[in-house]
């Protein structure tokens, strides 16, 4: 119940294209849902989150959809670029006592071909 | 503002070795952790710090310690080093509880570890 599938595992798109990577969850209690890229040799950094009170956030070519009743979410990266390539974890959040617990998704790696 | 840093970049340590990990940040964050990134495998948590003077275990604790005497460092112990630690670790900070409890985790740049 407290995991969080990912998926593709790795992907390759062209330059241009749309780039769709799933998460699916299973434990409502979950109440934040971010996003996090990585580029190879660093670590994480948040690119996008949403609440699962809002179906769909955008911040400039990055779009988190949310399906509630489906427990799904998804991140569209619209007019792929090649500098978009790196892994993208999706996470969901949930209080856990006295910490606030990411629990991530096993990462998807993005390839954007020029 | 360095954010959050940690060092060293790179290590190789003998099995039975002993190391600390260490990690800073500079943002006057409340929360700490620790993950360690394995191929394919995602984030583990394997300790967080509330505040200084409060840690507690995350998914995968075993073999690891820590400790948080500052605001500022909180660093990551390996005893007995077993090639099963063979990962990266990263540290991540957040701000706090309450109104910012959904504030994000920023992260070093890891440290990649070796155990032979």
């Amino acid at each position: 119940q407290q995991q969080v599938k990912q998926s593709p595992q790795s992907l390759i798109v062209q330059k241009g294209g749309i780039s769709i990577i799933n998460c699916a969850y299973e434990n409502t209690a979950f109440d934040y849902f971010p996003w996090y890229q990585q580029f190879p040799g660093k670590g994480p950094a948040l690119l996008i989150a949403i609440r699962p009170d809002v179906s769909e956030k955008k911040e400039g070519r990055f779009t988190i959809s949310f399906n509630k009743s489906a427990k799904q979410f998804s991140l569209h990266i619209m007019d792929s670029q090649p500098g978009d390539s790196a892994t993208y974890f999706c996470a969901a959040s949930i209080e856990a006592g006295n910490n606030r617990k990411l629990i991530w998704g096993l990462g998807t790696s993005l390839a954007v071909n020029p | 503002n360095a954010g959050v840093t940690q060092t060293p970049k790179f290590r190789i340590l003998k099995i039975g070795q002993s190391m600390t990990l260490q990690c800073a940040q500079d943002m006057n964050h409340n929360y700490m952790y620790w993950y360690r990134q394995d191929p394919g495998m995602g984030l583990k948590l394997i300790y967080y710090s509330v505040g200084a003077g409060i840690t507690d275990k995350g998914e995968v604790p075993n073999g690891y310690n820590v400790s948080r005497s500052t605001t500022e460092d909180f660093p990551l112990r390996l005893e007995l080093a077993a090639p099963s630690q063979t990962s990266v670790y990263f540290c991540a900070s957040r701000l706090g509880q309450g109104l910012q409890s959904y504030n994000e985790q920023f992260f070093g740049p890891g440290t990649r570890l070796t155990v032979l």
